[in-house]
């Protein structure tokens, strides 16, 4: 199974400042026939079902801030939350969807400082 | 509009049997391998199981395989997961997911594994 290690695993972010979340894989997610990394992202907040934000690494969801962007290729893997909004409180995962199982990172808890 | 909607949880005893229904609207499941997924209290999101498009095919995590079996009825477009054996580490939120990496989700049902 692929292991999806997230750093940190908890951070405080002023409002408006920049948010960065890591994410690395045990192996590739990079599938070199279509240059594709199967690496999501999601926004997890109490009560709510996961929301998908970022795809392919870097594809925003429809409707997805553009605040939220996904950078990364291979092993290493970045979310960047540019400028925090208080809605953006939330847990983060990132998951990869390059083989079965589709393991998912432990976690990064985003709060306001 | 899609729709995805969670049921079947409940507060079982250790050993005993439960299943869980997904019922969806507003997609065609038959084009989508559909899973199910679990977070237990104070904890991160765990993928339990997945189940191919014609529902001929089907995985399991570790924790589970053996007494969970998923299964779907794309005529319905429902999924269900058949939970047997059950043990206190399965107590979680479950929440089924249409196809990986998932935009649509059920709002999850609870399963209480206590005695």
């Amino acid at each position: 199974d692929i292991v999806m290690t997230q750093s940190p695993d908890s951070l405080a972010v002023s409002l408006g400042e920049r948010a960065t979340i890591n994410c690395r894989s045990s192996q590739s997610l990079l599938y070199t026939s279509n240059n594709k990394n199967y690496l999501a992202w999601y926004q997890k907040k109490p009560g709510q079902p996961p929301k998908l934000l970022i795809y392919w690494a870097s594809t925003r969801d429809s409707g997805v801030p553009d605040r939220f962007s996904g950078s990364g290729s291979g092993t290493d893997f970045t979310l960047t939350i540019s400028t925090l909004q208080a809605e953006d409180v939330a847990v983060y995962y990132c998951q990869q969807y390059f083989s079965i199982p589709p393991t998912f990172g432990g976690g990064t808890k985003v709060e306001i400082k | 509009q899609v729709q995805v909607v969670d049921s079947g949880g409940g507060v079982v005893h250790p050993g005993r049997s439960l299943r869980l229904s997904c019922a969806t609207s507003g997609l065609n499941i038959s084009k989508f391998a559909m899973h199910w997924v679990r977070q237990a209290p104070g904890k991160g999101l765990e993928w339990v199981a997945v189940v191919s498009l014609n529902g001929t095919r089907t995985e399991y995590a570790d924790s589970v395989k053996g007494r969970f079996t998923i299964f779907r009825d794309n005529s319905k477009n429902t999924l269900h997961l058949q939970m047997d054996s059950l043990r206190f580490e399965d107590t979680a939120l479950y929440y089924c997911a249409v196809a990986s990496p998932t935009r649509h989700w059920g709002q999850g049902t609870l399963v209480t594994v206590s005695s």
